[in-house]
């Protein structure tokens, strides 16, 4: 059974500075993993999405890097704002149409 | 257009009462979602449509029963539901990768700001 973790499960850092966030999953047979934030009491917003077959994608100051082999992915936060404060998931598909989502990390972005 | 809608925002209903939640999408998508989510977890997959045909039901109890009337629509309702169901619920929408098809597709799902769910 697929099993997914964050690390770590919070995080507060000072405006500025850059982090990354941390995916491990269990099973290395994936289709594709997402990165998602989701602010207090709304709805997910997808952030990047890597393809089984690629290593990295980028958007603007976030990269996400995929390891299938050792069943993990990092999320790379540049020049972190206050307006990055949410909780970010993310989310692996074993299969076609089937997501099964980590923990969460709780990020405060300090001004 | 990237926008699910889902309605109603708010929902307070009673074991025995039957209520809907309704979710909808303009942007061509084949694969729709319902995810029940709780308070400070992760979502977890309730139903998968694909192409309007359920392709995943991820042994959800009967009281929830999902509904895709067209490509764009897609519903929950809901019966004699217990008070452990309340929850956020969210809809999705994403158009699946096909190989040699006609358009681009990135798998990306889309999600609707949810229906926040309290049963009494």
């Amino acid at each position: 059974k697929q099993e997914v973790t964050q690390i770590p499960a919070a995080l507060s850092v000072p405006e500025g500075e850059n982090l990354v966030l941390n995916c491990s999953f269990t099973d290395s047979a994936i289709y594709n993993l997402q990165w998602f934030r989701q602010d207090p009491g709304k709805g997910l917003t997808s952030l990047l999405l890597i393809q089984s077959s690629q290593r990295e994608q980028t958007s603007g100051r976030l990269n996400a890097s995929l390891d299938k082999s050792s069943g993990r992915s990092t999320l790379y936060i540049a020049a972190s704002q206050p307006g990055d404060s949410a909780t970010y998931l993310c989310a692996v598909a074993p299969g076609t149409y089937k997501y099964i989502f980590g923990t969460g990390t709780r990020l405060k972005v300090l001004a | 257009d990237t926008e699910v809608t889902q309605t109603p925002k708010h929902l307070v209903m009673g074991m025995t009462n039957k209520k809907s939640l309704k979710c909808e999408q303009h942007m061509g998508h084949r694969a729709m979602y319902w995810y029940k989510q709780k308070a400070k977890k992760p979502p977890e997959l309730m139903f998968v449509y694909s192409y309007e045909k359920l392709s995943i039901n991820e042994s959800v109890p009967s009281r929830f029963s999902p509904e895709c009337p067209n490509s764009s629509l897609l519903n929950l309702h809901l019966h004699a539901l217990q008070p452990e169901d309340s929850a956020l619920y969210l809809c999705a929408s994403s158009q699946p990768r096909l190989a040699g098809g006609p358009k681009a597709s990135t798998d990306t799902q889309y999600f609707g700001p949810g229906t926040r769910l309290t049963v009494l």
